[in-house]
């Protein structure tokens, strides 16, 4: 498709619930990137992947935190036991060659919200 | 290192009125710095990007200045439309090699009809 397709829109957990987060990149494109985006608007970096291949995790929380991106398949961003602090609007982008200058599109997000 | 700082946190123009957004960063690596353009309930999108070995980039009513020396940068909107009302954001990546953005904190903008 032509645009970052993300599912769902809205999730709700229970603190201490598993949450899982879709992504479906533009076709064509192998470079995954996923976004935290917090109440205050501050985007923080999570992973990066080329293909299926984990390319820069340094922002993942890894205790809680993990992320795959299967052939055929859609990305996924799972949250083992969420906290509250996870409450936030996860983005994922995706570009066509990965360099930093290739323009990272957007997926719509998803809003986790963590009661 | 890797922060970029963006002011002002909101602003409010006129119609017609300019609208000026600032960004400084301290790492010297970055070397690509685009803007993105976030409306309600959507993703961010690419308004406008620039290396620094130009010091302007103009596209439409948007105009990127860039002060290498200084490690700033801003977006300036002329004519200024209710349609532009948005939150705008500054980043900065390294251009070779796969990188991630690095945001600002983003600027609310309104423009008053």
């Amino acid at each position: 498709g032509e645009e970052v397709a993300q599912t769902p829109k809205h999730l709700v957990r229970g603190e201490g619930q598993k949450a899982k987060l879709y992504c479906a990149p533009i076709k064509g494109h192998s470079y995954v990137f996923w976004y935290q985006q917090v109440l205050k608007n501050e985007f923080k970096f999570l992973i990066s992947f080329q293909n299926e291949n984990v390319f820069d995790e340094t922002g993942m929380p890894k205790e809680r935190f993990s992320a795959k991106c299967l052939p055929n398949s859609p990305c996924s961003l799972e949250i083992q036991a969420t906290k509250l602090e996870d409450s936030a609007v996860y983005f994922c982008a995706s570009s066509q060659y990965g360099g930093g200058s290739d323009t990272q599109y957007f997926g719509p997000g998803t809003r986790l919200t963590v009661l | 290192q890797q922060q970029v700082k963006q002011s002002p946190q909101s602003l409010i123009v006129q119609k017609g009125g300019i609208s000026i957004i600032n960004c400084a960063y301290e790492n010297t690596a970055f070397d690509y710095f685009p803007w993105y353009q976030q409306f309600p309930g959507k993703g961010p999108a690419l308004l406008i990007a620039i290396r620094p070995d130009v010091s302007e980039k103009k596209e439409g009513r948007f105009t990127i200045s860039f002060n290498k020396s200084a490690k700033q940068f801003s977006l300036h909107i002329m004519d200024s439309q209710p349609g532009d009302s948005a939150t705008y954001f500054c980043a900065a990546s390294i251009s070779t090699g796969f990188q991630k953005l690095v945001f600002g904190t983003g600027t609310r903008l309104l423009v008053s009809p």
